[in-house]
């Protein structure tokens, strides 16, 4: 069965430090697909990014950067200079393309603090 | 195009009451699903449907009813609250052409149950 792990449950930065979220993932399947929602204070869900399993290239966008290693089965999120409104939790989550059911399976989520 | 939509936002129940939150999609979306919140464990799967007239089980199905009528509606039923139902609702749809596809979600309905 497929399980994704943020091992990370709170982390609390200064202002401009970067911060490194972790997510390792669990999957019988050769095609899947990996994302990173972001959930602000307000609630709701942000999409931040996909990355299919054949896809291994790394993402920069912005501020943000995401790394993406099958050998260690590790989706981890990169924040550059992180700031106050960077403050939320971030969520890693998977879906299997094999089960045909097309919902995610979530991690526990990793709240990021930003302090001024 | 309004995307996800939920009601209500904010619920209080008492032990035992039945309530249905509501979810619409206008986007012709075919599969939609629903999540609920706890602290520390994420959001886990209910129930999810890949089309009008199908539905299945999710992760943590017990207490929750759900059918799918139509294509833009998706609404889940508590028959009888309990207090550990207590949570945030997330409902979800997105495009079946394309297992890559993206999942929009809703703003979510938060539930106390008493």
């Amino acid at each position: 069965a497929q399980k994704v792990t943020q091992a990370q449950t709170e982390i609390s930065v200064v202002e401009k430090e970067d911060v490194t979220l972790d997510c390792v993932y669990e999957t019988r399947d050769t095609t899947y697909y990996l994302f990173w929602y972001k959930q602000p204070p307000s609630g709701e869900l942000v999409f931040l990014i996909r990355r299919n399993s054949f896809d291994e290239q790394n993402e920069i966008s912005g501020r943000y950067s995401w790394n993406f290693q099958k050998s260690t089965s590790s989706f981890n999120f990169t924040i550059t200079a992180s700031q106050v409104v960077d403050s939320a939790v971030y969520f890693c989550a998977l879906s299997e393309a094999g089960t045909g059911r097309r919902a995610l399976t979530f991690g526990s989520g990793t709240r990021l603090q930003v302090q001024p | 195009n309004a995307g996800v939509t939920q009601t209500p936002k904010f619920q209080v129940l008492k032990t035992g009451q039945s309530m249905t939150l509501q979810c619409a999609q206008d986007m012709n979306h075919e599969y939609m699903s629903w999540y609920r919140q706890d602290p520390g464990m994420g959001l886990r799967l209910i129930h999810y449907s890949v089309g009008a007239g199908i539905t299945d089980q999710g992760e943590v199905p017990n207490g929750y009813n759900v059918s799918r009528s139509t294509t833009e509606d998706f609404p889940l039923r508590l028959l009888s609250a309990a207090p550990s139902q207590t949570s945030v609702y997330f409902c979800a749809s997105r495009s079946g052409t394309g297992i890559y596809n993206e999942q929009f979600f809703g703003p979510g309905t938060r539930l106390t149950v008493l």
